[in-house]
């Protein structure tokens, strides 16, 4: 089965600067048609998770280009510029391209 | 627009079965794959069961495989989780989700809370 190791398990941000979560697969999501099932949610307190980025780059419809998902094969990255109050949270990264699977979770908090 | 809402959790004792509900509206249901996630009390994410959106094909995650089944009826725009022999590890909190053409989980409900416990 396929791991997906998110880090920082937390992390703390002040307003306005930059965060960055790693994803990093255990084995390449390139799928045989050339596209890279890597997705990222936000869960936001007390809410339903959210979709934020598909594809590994594309951001779902209303997401604010603050938010930029990069990376291939095993190594994959968010960066959350400008970090705002609401995106506080935990962020999960997910792939669909071997079954399934979840990473663990990174906590966004802010300072 | 897309809205979902699950129905049906409630407090079991281990051993007993329980049926989730997932009304959907704002979409065409017959046309996309269902998903059910699941979340234990402060912890991760663990997607549990997909359905095709003509049930022709459904998967389950290993650790509810034999015991879950996932079915839909496209008549009525609602997803079901039958969920039998449960253990108090099936604790949570049970979503279902709908794709997009390039996403898995577009869209999630608010979920139900499902608890076993004696």
């Amino acid at each position: 089965d396929v791991v997906l190791t998110q880090t920082p398990v937390s992390l703390s941000v002040t307003l306005g600067d930059q965060a960055s979560i790693s994803c990093r697969s255990s084995q390449s999501l390139e799928y045989s048609d050339g596209y890279t099932y890597l997705e990222w949610y936000l869960q936001k307190p007390g809410q339903s998770p959210q979709l934020l980025i598909y594809e590994v780059s594309n951001r779902f419809s209303g997401v604010p280009d603050r938010f930029i998902g990069s990376g291939s094969g095993t190594d994959f990255t968010l960066k959350i510029s400008r970090v705002e109050p609401e995106d506080l949270g935990v962020y999960y990264c997910f792939q669909a391209t071997h079954d399934l699977t979840f990473g663990s979770g990174t906590k966004l908090e802010i300072k | 627009e897309v809205q979902l809402v699950e129905s049906g959790g409630g407090l079991v004792k281990p051993g007993s079965s329980l049926k989730l509900s997932c009304v959907a509206s704002g979409f065409t249901f017959s046309s996309y794959g269902m998903h059910w996630i699941r979340q234990a009390p402060k912890k991760g994410l663990e997607w549990i069961a997909l359905i095709y959106y003509d049930s022709s094909n459904k998967y389950y995650a290993d650790s509810v495989k034999g015991r879950f089944t996932i079915s839909r009826d496209n008549s009525k725009n609602t997803l079901y989780l039958e969920m039998n022999s449960l253990r108090s590890e099936d604790t949570a909190m049970y979503y279902c989700a709908k794709g997009s053409t390039r996403a898995m989980f577009a869209y999630w409900g608010q979920g139900t809370l499902v608890t076993v416990s004696s």
